[in-house]
């Protein structure tokens, strides 16, 4: 099994630009969820998908938008990019039946933006 | 609203000391308590979780840790740490039957283990 795995590892983007990060979760698993660590901070809730629907968000802007997958993979994606966008994204993944106690988490996306 | 505290961003300790780190919490609901462990350069890996039951949980690695209701605190110990300890430790919770899986984090404490 090989866990959640994101793509790609590191990412260096410009100011103003957009990204497209990627996810596969953990077999047997069918919800995503994005997080936002930013240096010496816990993560942070973005979003979280389900039968190809965004289901909860936390307070991030518009500009950070996802999609789901029939296969259940899923795509994190920031337009107009801001310095302060510069953080690890982790995504997470858990099967939507199970009960609300675990999430396996990926090794994270590292995005810089300059 | 839930909030997750971790009262110590560093803490040194010599290998074969015990460690405790510290967290506290605040919800207005029942919630479910972790500890995740992030390695440098890694995502997050889950040393132990409290659901109910017994207050004192023991998880991978050695550690465990005590959920104390009345001082809304879930503190991680180890009676004897090692260099590959060295790591950034996380709390956080996630609301029972609600909110279904949306983790709330502390801001991390990063042990350093010396030899």
């Amino acid at each position: 099994d090989a866990g959640v795995t994101q793509s790609p590892t590191h990412l260096i983007k410009t100011r103003g630009q957009q990204v497209t990060l990627r996810c596969s979760p953990k077999s047997g698993h069918d919800t995503v969820s994005w997080y936002q660590q930013a240096l010496g901070q816990g993560p942070q809730f973005i979003f979280q998908y389900y039968e190809e629907e965004e289901r909860q968000r936390g307070n991030f802007p518009d500009r950070f938008s996802g999609h789901q997958f029939p296969n259940y993979s899923s795509e994190l994606n920031v337009n107009a990019l801001l310095l302060g966008d510069s953080a690890l994204y982790l995504c997470a993944s858990n099967p939507w039946t199970g009960d609300n106690t675990e999430a396996f988490f990926g090794q994270g996306t590292r995005l810089t933006v300059v | 609203a839930q909030s997750v505290t971790q009262l110590d961003s560093q803490v040194p300790v010599f290998e074969e000391a015990p460690v405790e780190l510290r967290c506290n919490y605040s919800s207005s609901v029942s919630v479910y308590l972790f500890w995740y462990v992030q390695y440098p350069n890694q995502g997050l890996q889950l040393l132990l979780k409290y659901l109910s039951g017994s207050t004192l949980v023991k998880g991978i690695n050695g550690f465990e840790a005590e959920f104390n209701k009345s001082q809304t605190s879930f503190h991680l110990r180890k009676p004897s740490v090692h260099i590959s300890d060295t790591a950034e430790y996380f709390c956080a919770v996630t609301l029972a039957w609600r909110d279904f899986n949306k983790f709330y984090f502390g801001s991390g404490t990063k042990l350093n283990v010396k030899p």
